[in-house]
């Protein structure tokens, strides 16, 4: 199966900080998402993101699928922007596949 | 639009108890929906592959027996857990695939956090 590399792993940053996430994955896929789990668990979805950039307030994703990546920005972070994010290539018809995660700890 | 409800949301068991788990796509019709579970501090690892009317698709080390997947209808999908064990205690998440329109994407649920005491 495809496989889907995250990095950092963990990220510690200062309320007000930007940050770039990475994602990798193995194969061509159709489809790209980006998740936050916060801390209570809840999945929420930030990106639908096959290709091309979108912004959606302080966030922004780039997907480049002929290289097989995704980024996702986060500028301006808040305490509230800690959890851990999900890259989450495939949808549609294709499985998708989890990230292993970034773990972002946003501190005042 | 394209909302994914699950219920409970919590639910705490004794061993050897069956739970189940309901996945409902609110306002959108569902051919495929997906179940992933997820242990403390990993992924999410996907479970099984439902489709409507027909019988699900388990992934290579998922038990059929002990994890029962319903697809009745389009917008309804239930897991069973099976005389539960405490190794089963893991978050649940299920994901719906729209039957028509954004059938690129997938939508998740909340999730269920099960506990087998």
């Amino acid at each position: 199966g495809i496989q889907v590399e995250q990095s950092p792993p963990d990220l510690i940053l200062q309320e007000g900080a930007n940050s770039t996430l990475r994602c990798n994955f193995s194969d061509s896929v159709n489809n790209l998402q980006w998740f936050h789990q916060n801390p209570w668990g809840q999945l929420i979805n930030l990106f639908y993101i096959p290709s091309g950039t979108k912004q959606n307030g302080r966030l922004s994703a780039t997907t480049v699928a002929t290289e097989r990546y995704s980024l996702l920005y986060i500028s301006s972070s808040q305490t509230t922007d800690s959890g851990v994010y999900f890259c989450a290539p495939g949808g549609g018809y294709q499985k998708v596949t989890f990230g292993t995660g970034t773990k972002l700890q946003v501190i005042p | 639009g394209a909302v994914v409800s699950q219920h409970p949301s919590r639910v705490i068991c004794k061993s050897g108890t069956s739970v189940k788990i309901e996945c409902r796509s609110l306002d959108f019709q569902a051919t495929t929906m997906f179940w992933y579970r997820q242990f403390p501090k990993q992924s999410l690892m996907l479970m099984a592959t439902s489709n409507e009317g027909s019988k699900a698709t388990y992934e290579q080390g998922v038990e059929k027996d002990k994890f029962l997947i319903n697809h009745a209808s389009l917008t309804l999908s239930t897991l069973t857990v099976t005389s539960a064990h405490p190794e089963d205690s893991s978050f649940y998440i299920c994901s719906a695939r729209a039957s028509a329109g954004s059938v690129n994407e997938q939508f998740f649920g909340p999730g269920t956090r099960l506990t087998v005491l």
